[in-house]
Parts: C-alpha cells; structure tokens; sequence
C-alpha cells in the first residue's frame, strides 16, 4: 500500500526566509497530492494541492512542486511570517481504502521574528 | 454555517468503558472520514463513508465501529476503549469521494483512556 514520508519534522526559519518541506510516496499510481496546514488547537485546512500531471503549481507565496518519476513532492513558502507557523501535513491519494488519501507524519514550522 | 462539529472537545475514559464520539455537518457532504492523530504518526484514516448507508474499512479500523445513518451524522463508537486508543480524533468530510476533493475537518477530539 501507499506509505508518505514526510521531512523535517521539524523546521525553523527566520521571518522572510523561505521553508521546504519534502515528501515521498511510494505508489506509481498515485495522482492527487495535497497539502494541510493545521493551527493550533484546530483542524487541519487544505492549503495547496496538485495532481499528477502538472509539475508545479504556486498559489501567492506557497508553491507545491512534483516529481513523478522521483516519486517525490515539495511545499515551497517565501517570504516566511509569524502566521505560517503551524504543523503542515502533506497526503498522498492511494488507490487502497476507497481510493482516500495517505498522510504523512507532519512537519512542525517555526517562524522566528 | 457551523461546517463540521463534533464533540465532546475533549474526554477521559476509563479501559472497558463504551464511548460514542459525534460528528455532525451542516455541507450536505456526500463523503464523510475519521481520522486519528498520534505523534509522529500524522493522521491515519479509521473509517470513511462515500455517501449515507455506506461505510468502509480505514487503514487503522480494529477496536472502532462507525454508521452513517443520514448524510449529516457519523458517529464513531469505541465499544471497549483501550489505552492505545488515546489520540486525538478528527472527523471531515469532502463534497465527493474518490479522494481529490477538499476534505474540511472538525476541531477534534481529545481522548485520554486511562
């Protein structure tokens, strides 16, 4: 079945600079592939998503990137601020369980000002 | 528009006990989903539901029972909590099944069982 590994776990920049975050997945048949973000003491909030057959996509200062052949995606922030501090989830659509997504283990960003 | 609610907010529950967690919402979603939360393990789907009088099998379903009775309720049942059953439990739903539609999740509940 379909496994997401997600790193870092955790990560801490300086406001305004940028923050990566990676992701792997591990089924070929994999097409849909979006990223969460979750505050504090709150519910995860769909942020950015991208399907498999574009490369990028950008969306004001978060961009995702995928790489099908890699089997690997990525959640680029510019201009990093205090707000985007939260732990963001990305999620892999698996063809098991009803075809519904896979999440991996969360990356906890840290936005110092 | 209230979205998702769910409660209780927050519990502790004694190992054996029997516990019903609510989730209701006000979308009219056709396809509602438990997830559990755990540390380092991210979120784990438990149960889904495509439409009302369907459920399906998660990737962690051992210990949980769900229905879905009407499209704007899906109850999750613990019927003998054990303590790995501590997490905390989100319910969402998406417009569509399939998994490529936005999922909107509630705020989640926290369950301690001791």
């Amino acid at each position: 079945g379909e496994n997401v590994e997600q790193h870092p776990s955790t990560l801490s920049v300086q406001e305004g600079d940028s923050a990566v975050i990676k992701c792997t997945y591990s089924d070929s048949a994999s097409n849909y592939f979006p990223w969460y973000k979750q505050e504090l003491g709150k519910g995860p909030q769909l942020i950015i998503d991208i399907r498999s057959n574009v490369g990028e996509k950008k969306d004001q200062r978060i961009a995702v990137t995928l790489n099908k052949t890699a089997k690997h995606f990525s959640l680029h922030i510019t201009e990093t601020q205090p707000e985007d501090s939260a732990v963001y989830f990305c999620a892999a659509r698996s063809m098991e369980y009803g075809n519904k997504l896979v999440f991996g283990a969360g990356t906890i960003l840290r936005v110092k000002s | 528009i209230a979205g998702i609610t769910q409660a209780p907010t927050s519990q502790i529950l004694a190992a054996g006990r029997r516990m019903t967690l609510r989730c209701t919402q006000d979308m009219r979603h056709n396809a509602m989903y438990w997830y559990r939360q755990d540390l380092g393990l991210g979120l784990r789907l438990i149960h889904y539901s495509n439409t009302a009088g369907t459920t399906g099998k998660g990737e962690v379903p051992d210990g949980y029972s769900v229905s879905r009775a009407n499209t704007d309720d899906f109850p999750l049942t613990l019927a003998s909590a054990v303590p790995s059953q501590t997490s905390v439990y989100f319910c969402a739903s998406s417009v569509g099944s399939g998994g490529i539609y936005e999922q909107y999740f509630g705020p989640g509940t926290r369950l301690t069982v001791t």
